[in-house]
């Protein structure tokens, strides 16, 4: 059984370009997570989707930030119009139900650089 | 706002010996409790969790314990190995919340041979 998989890696972006971040979930899971983490930090929440919707979007920023987790396909992290304070982590997990303590299961990340 | 922390950076600890990490909590609605260990370059590994109806909770080589009375949560890991070094993140969430889980700001272990 896979684990959850983000793609790509690493993205190189200039500021002003987007940046898509894509994360498949574990299979049977339903439900996404989005993660940033800088340097020597801790991952601070950003948002959290089910299928074809968005739940709790509360730590991400109101602009240029976009999140979505399509009926088909993978769940996508959209930044448009990148800056250099973007650079950071992105980590997808994902849970199979609704409850706090059900284990989130992380991916390996992407690693965003703006130049 | 609430958060959670850790009292110590980093931690060097002898090949072999028990290591034991330190996290204090704020946040008194928090009720369950995870550790998750981050290699290099990886996304955290989940390594154990806690409900606050518990005190103690034992796994492979790792107990977590946790302390109400002080919010204190700590993780210990017995006969610390090499591949043990990773930097170790608690983080809190309420069973019954669906989403986010809050992280601390880590404790980096190393292993000296």
């Amino acid at each position: 059984n896979a684990g959850v998989m983000q793609n790509p890696r690493h993205l190189v972006r200039r500021r002003g370009q987007e940046a898509r971040l894509r994360c498949s979930p574990m299979k049977g899971h339903s439900h996404v997570y989005w993660y940033r983490q800088l340097p020597e930090e801790g991952l601070k929440f950003m948002v959290y989707l089910q299928k074809e919707n968005i739940i709790d979007e509360s730590g991400m920023p109101k602009e240029r930030f976009s999140a979505e987790f399509p009926k088909e396909g993978p769940s996508i992290l959209r930044i448009q119009q990148v800056v250099r304070g973007d650079s950071a982590a992105y980590f997808c997990a994902s849970s199979r139900k609704t409850s706090g303590e059900e284990t989130q299961y992380f991916g390996p990340g992407t690693r965003l650089l703006v130049l | 706002g609430e958060s959670v922390g850790l009292h110590l950076p980093t931690l060097s600890v002898q090949e072999g010996d028990n290591s034991i990490i330190n996290c204090a909590y704020s946040n008194s609605a928090s009720d369950y409790f995870i550790w998750y260990k981050q290699e290099s370059g990886k996304g955290p590994q989940f390594i154990i969790d806690i409900r606050s109806n518990m005190d103690k909770r034992q796994g492979q080589r790792v107990t977590v314990l946790l302390n109400k009375t002080v919010k204190h949560l700590s993780l210990q890991i017995a006969a610390t190995q090499p591949g043990d070094s990773a930097v170790y993140f608690c983080a809190e969430n309420k069973a019954s919340s669906a989403s986010k889980i809050i992280f601390g700001s880590g404790t980096r272990l190393s292993i000296r041979p």
